[in-house]
């Protein structure tokens, strides 16, 4: 079955970077778009950006642009999405998603915890 | 960016109960090519939302039929008939025609 698995809490300080995974399982890597999204606490979601495994391409939401960067490695069927110049605003989850040709999130991962903190 | 409201914020329902959420649009979401971008999630405590509706009423794989879509243009309705246990949580509404938006979420619970 599909399977996103994404890697663990982070714990970071302002103005650094961090980068999450998201392995993907049970399916062809290359024949469906990631995206990501990010919930901050107790609060709704926001869609990020996706990439497209297959020929690398992004699209980004303009809000994102200059904070998240979106890559994969085909040969371990894992996406990354790296946040740079980290503020306590960027303190949330952050989810993997794959969509399924007809809608946009229709697996996700169980989540990354970032925590912006000195 | 397209403003999706939600309302009620929250409701309480008694299990056997229907429940109806609403989704309103600031633009119509019906895309060029005929279709609308318009899906519902559901996310339980403290687990990741899933798909329940895509394309205002297409349930997805494995949703049961309890879970009804509807409406056109910038009105959206979700119904919930014979509310279970397992359908507490709180409700997204999300559109892709346009730049991609979530509603703020309606959150359900027992009364």
């Amino acid at each position: 079955q599909v399977k996103l698995l994404q890697s663990g809490a982070a714990l970071v300080k302002p103005g650094d970077s961090v980068k999450m995974s998201c392995k993907a399982s049970g399916y062809t890597f290359t024949d469906y778009i990631i995206h990501w999204v990010k919930q901050s606490h107790g609060k709704s979601l926001e869609w990020i950006g996706y990439i497209n495994p297959y020929s690398g391409g992004t699209n980004y939401n303009e809000k994102f642009k200059s904070k998240a960067t979106l890559t994969v490695d085909k040969s371990s069927s894992t996406a990354y999405m790296e946040f740079s110049r980290l503020t306590s605003e960027d303190s949330a989850i952050y989810y993997c998603a794959r969509e399924n040709w007809a809608n946009w999130f229709a697996y996700w991962g169980q989540g990354t915890l970032v925590t912006v903190s000195s | 960016d397209v403003v999706l409201t939600q309302t009620p914020v929250s409701l309480s329902v008694t299990l056997g109960d229907q429940a109806s959420i609403s989704c309103r649009s600031s633009q119509s979401l019906e895309y060029s090519d005929g279709y609308t971008y318009l899906e519902w999630y559901l996310q339980k405590p403290g687990q990741s939302p899933q798909l329940l509706i895509y394309e205002v009423s297409n349930r997805f794989s494995g949703v049961p039929d309890r879970f009804i879509g509807s409406g056109s243009g910038t009105d959206f309705t979700l119904k919930i008939s014979r509310v279970e246990p397992e359908d507490l949580g709180v409700y997204y509404c999300f559109q892709a025609t346009h730049d991609p938006t979530f509603g703020a979420g309606t959150k359900l619970e027992l009364k």
